[in-house]
C-alpha cells in the first residue's frame, strides 16, 4: 500500500503559467482533500470531495479547480498561477465514516515567481 | 478570525520529561478534536483524537485533555522521546477540519 502520493513534489511556476498537481489513493476512500500551508498558519481546505464526480469549495478556492474523475485521483488545477500561490500544497483522504482520522501525502512544494 | 489557536510556535523539552502542547478555540460548535504530528518534508500524521463528548483520551504515551468551558485542548507526552520532535498540529471539526498553526516540539537528550 502507497497510501496518498502527490506528484509532483517540487515545482517552480512563473506568474500566469498553468499546472495542475495529482493526488492517488489506494485505501478506496470516498473523500479526498486539497489543502495548502503557508508559514505561520494552519492548513487551510482549498477543495474537497465526498466521492467520485464530486467536488466542493473549501475555505481558500479562489484561483484553483478540482477534479475528480476517479475514485482513486483527485487532480488540483492552478489555470493562471500567481506569487500568492507559493505554498505547500497536501492532499488527504479518508473513509466516509469513521473518527474523521485524514491520511496525507507528502506534499508538494510550489513557487510562483 | 482564528477559530483554532496554538498560541506557542514552539516547545523544548528535556527527554523524558513531560511535553504539554496546548490549543485553544472559539467555536463551541467543533464536536471533534484531532491531534496531527508533522515531520519536515512529510504529510501531517495523525495521533489521537477526543470527541465532543469526552474529557479525555489516552493511547499510550499521549493524552488528550479537553475543557469544554474553557474551550481549550491540551496533549501530554509521558516521557518525551527524541522521537517526538516535529511539528503538532490540533484540529477541529465543524462539517470541516479547522487546523491551528501548530507548536514546534523539541526535545533535548
Amino acid at each position: 500500500n502507497a497510501g496518498v502520493t502527490q506528484t509532483p513534489k517540487f515545482r517552480v511556476l512563473k506568474t500566469g503559467q498553468s499546472m495542475t498537481l495529482l493526488c492517488a489513493q489506494d485505501m478506496n476512500h470516498e473523500y479526498m482533500y486539497w489543502y495548502r500551508q503557508d508559514p505561520g498558519m494552519g492548513l487551510r481546505l482549498i477543495h474537497y470531495s465526498v466521492g467520485e464526480g464530486t467536488t466542493a469549495k473549501g475555505e481558500v478556492p479562489d484561483g484553483y479547480n478540482v477534479s475528480r474523475l476517479k475514485k482513486q485521483n483527485f487532480l488540483l488545477g492552478l489555470e493562471s498561477a500567481a506569487p500568492s500561490q507559493t505554498s505547500v500544497y497536501f492532499c488527504a483522504s479518508r473513509i466516509r465514516a469513521g473518527n474523521n482520522e485524514q491520511f496525507f501525502g507528502p506534499g508538494t512544494r510550489l513557487t510562483v515567481l | 478570525d482564528q477559530q483554532v489557536k496554538q498560541n506557542s510556535p514552539s516547545l523544548s523539552v528535556q527527554e523524558g520529561r513531560i511535553s504539554i502542547l496546548n490549543c485553544d478555540y472559539t467555536n463551541s460548535m467543533f464536536d471533534y478534536f484531532l491531534w496531527y504530528k508533522k515531520y519536515p518534508a512529510e504529510g501531517p500524521t495523525f495521533l489521537i483524537s477526543i470527541s465532543s463528548i469526552k474529557d479525555k483520551n489516552e493511547d499510550g504515551r499521549f493524552t488528550v485533555f479537553l475543557n469544554k468551558s474553557a474551550k481549550h485542548l491540551s496533549l501530554h507526552i509521558v516521557p518525551s522521546q527524541p522521537g517526538d520532535s516535529a511539528v503538532y498540529f490540533c484540529a477541529a471539526r465543524n462539517y470541516q477540519l479547522i487546523w491551528g498553526a501548530g507548536t514546534k516540539l523539541i526535545i533535548k537528550p
